[in-house]
C-alpha cells in the first residue's frame, strides 16, 4: 500500500516490549487493522481501531490517532512465537482494506 | 476444516497456460476478495465482490479475471499466465462493512515458469 508506511524489519529480545508504528493517508477512514502473519501462512486478525485511543487485548495493544494518521501495535512480554510479519491495513471510504508492506519482527533469546 | 478454502494450494505451470484458483467459504459472508502477496510488496488487491452480482477491479487487475459463481464461491483466473504472476495468492471474506475484518484462506502458491 503506497499510502501506508511501516518499518520493514525490527528485532527485539524475548521478554521485552516492542512498538511497531504505522502511518497512513486516506481521503476516507473506516478503521485501522493489524494482522499477524507467520511465514508461509495466512494473515490472522489481531486488532481493529476506529476511534482514537488504546485498545488492549492481552499482550497486544493497538493505538490510533486519526488526526495524525498514526497507529502503533504494542507487543509486551515478547515470546519467540511472536516472530512474524505484522501487517497494518486501513479501511478506506469503501470499506476495502489496503495493506502496508508489513513489518518483519524477529524475536531473539 | 477451514472456513475459507483455496484450491490448489500449490501449482507450477508454464507461460501461456490458463490457470484457475478457486475459493469457497462456509462463513456465509457476502464480501470476497482476491489478494496477491509478493516479498517486500505486501498484500495487493486484485478483485473484490460484495455480492453475487457485484464484481470490482482492485489495484492490480490486469491479466486476471474473476467469477462469483455463488455467495460461497469466488474464482480467480489467469487467462495466459506469465512469470511475473508468480506469487502467493490469498482469498479473503468479510461479513459486512461495520469493521471490514478479513478472514483469509490458507493461500495458493503459484509458480509460472
Amino acid at each position: 500500500g503506497q499510502n501506508i508506511d511501516q518499518p520493514t524489519e525490527m528485532t527485539a529480545t524475548e521478554g521485552a516490549i516492542v512498538q511497531i508504528n504505522c502511518t497512513y493517508q486516506t481521503s476516507g477512514f473506516n478503521g485501522l487493522f493489524w494482522y499477524q502473519q507467520h511465514a508461509g501462512e495466512a494473515p490472522t486478525f489481531l486488532s481493529y481501531n476506529v476511534l482514537d485511543g488504546l485498545e488492549e487485548k492481552g499482550r497486544f495493544s493497538s493505538f490510533l490517532s486519526r488526526s495524525k494518521g498514526y497507529s502503533y501495535l504494542l507487543l509486551k512480554e515478547l515470546q519467540m512465537k511472536d516472530s512474524a510479519s505484522y501487517l497494518c491495513a486501513e479501511s478506506g471510504g469503501s470499506y476495502i482494506p489496503t495493506f502496508g508492506r508489513g513489518t518483519s519482527l524477529i524475536v531473539h533469546p | 476444516d477451514a472456513d475459507v478454502t483455496q484450491t490448489p494450494r500449490n501449482r507450477i505451470t508454464k507461460t501461456g497456460k490458463r490457470i484457475m484458483l478457486e475459493c469457497s467459504q462456509t462463513k456465509g459472508h457476502d464480501r470476497m476478495y482476491w489478494y496477491r502477496q509478493d516479498p517486500g510488496l505486501g498484500l495487493r488487491l486484485i478483485y473484490y465482490s460484495f455480492d453475487v452480482k457485484d464484481i470490482n477491479k482492485g489495484e492490480i487487475s490486469d491479466g486476471y479475471s474473476v467469477s462469483r459463481q455463488a455467495q460461497a464461491k469466488f474464482s480467480l483466473s489467469l487467462e495466459s499466465a506469465i512469470p511475473n504472476q508468480t506469487a502467493l495468492y490469498f482469498c479473503a471474506t468479510a461479513p459486512d462493512r461495520s469493521t471490514g475484518e478479513l478472514f483469509f484462506g490458507e493461500g495458493s502458491r503459484l509458480t509460472v515458469l
